[in-house]
């Protein structure tokens, strides 16, 4: 039981590079999301789904598009890359308890 | 709108001495809240949460919470610190399928 996994762990971009980062579960959950942890500002939800076929906005959505078109993966697309998007990137999938499980992190670096 | 407030960037402990890590949140309707621990270069793990019922959770490691519905707080305890309780802690709410965490407190237990 792999719980839930990313790559890449470490991505350094180029401004206006695109790229997406993978996040997969195995453990049946039907809600995952995307956050970016800022030094100072905790982490911020950026998108999220409840569910194949179904994804919303969090709280600092510009500039990320996610899908989910099965249960298990929910990928964030980062379409032209600014320096501001520079961060630490966690997926997480909650069970039917609220509890969220959280991957182990991508570090992303716009130059 | 919606918001979770860790006052103290920083708590420093003597190991075996008792702590505390404050938590406030503005939430509309009733809230679900939980603790999070996230040690270096890790994702979070989950540590209690509290849905209804008993003000006092109790969760891993030792560690318990008390919901204050008057005060909306939701303040993390452990009658006993350890070196090892080191690490980051974030407090985090739920209202309508989106999570809101503060912004993290880090938390030194000297020997």
């Amino acid at each position: 039981n792999a719980g839930v996994t990313q790559t890449p762990k470490f991505q350094v971009l180029k401004t206006g590079q695109s790229m997406t980062l993978q996040c997969a579960q195995d453990m049946n959950h039907e809600y995952m999301s995307w956050y970016r942890q800022d030094p100072g500002m905790g982490l911020r939800l950026i998108h999220y789904s409840v569910g194949a076929g179904i994804t919303d906005q969090g709280e600092v959505p510009n500039g990320y598009n996610v899908s989910r078109s099965t249960t298990e993966d929910f990928p964030l697309r980062l379409l032209s890359a600014a320096p501001s998007q520079t961060s630490v990137y966690f997926c997480a999938s909650r069970s039917g308890d609220a509890r969220q499980y959280f991957g182990p992190g991508t570090r992303l670096t716009v130059l | 709108a919606q918001s979770v407030a860790q006052p103290e960037d920083q708590v420093n402990v003597a190991e075996g001495n008792p702590l505390t890590v404050k938590c406030t949140y503005s939430v509309s309707g009733n809230p679900y809240l939980f603790w999070y621990v996230q040690y270096p270069n890790r994702g979070l793990q989950f540590l209690l949460k509290y849905i209804t019922g008993d003000n006092l959770v109790k969760g891993s490691y030792g560690f318990e919470a008390e919901f204050n519905k008057s005060q909306t707080s939701f303040h993390l305890k452990k009658p006993s610190a350890l070196v090892s309780d080191s690490a980051l802690y974030f407090c985090a709410v739920t209202s309508f399928n989106k999570f809101y965490f503060g912004s993290g407190t880090k938390l030194n237990v000297k020997p």
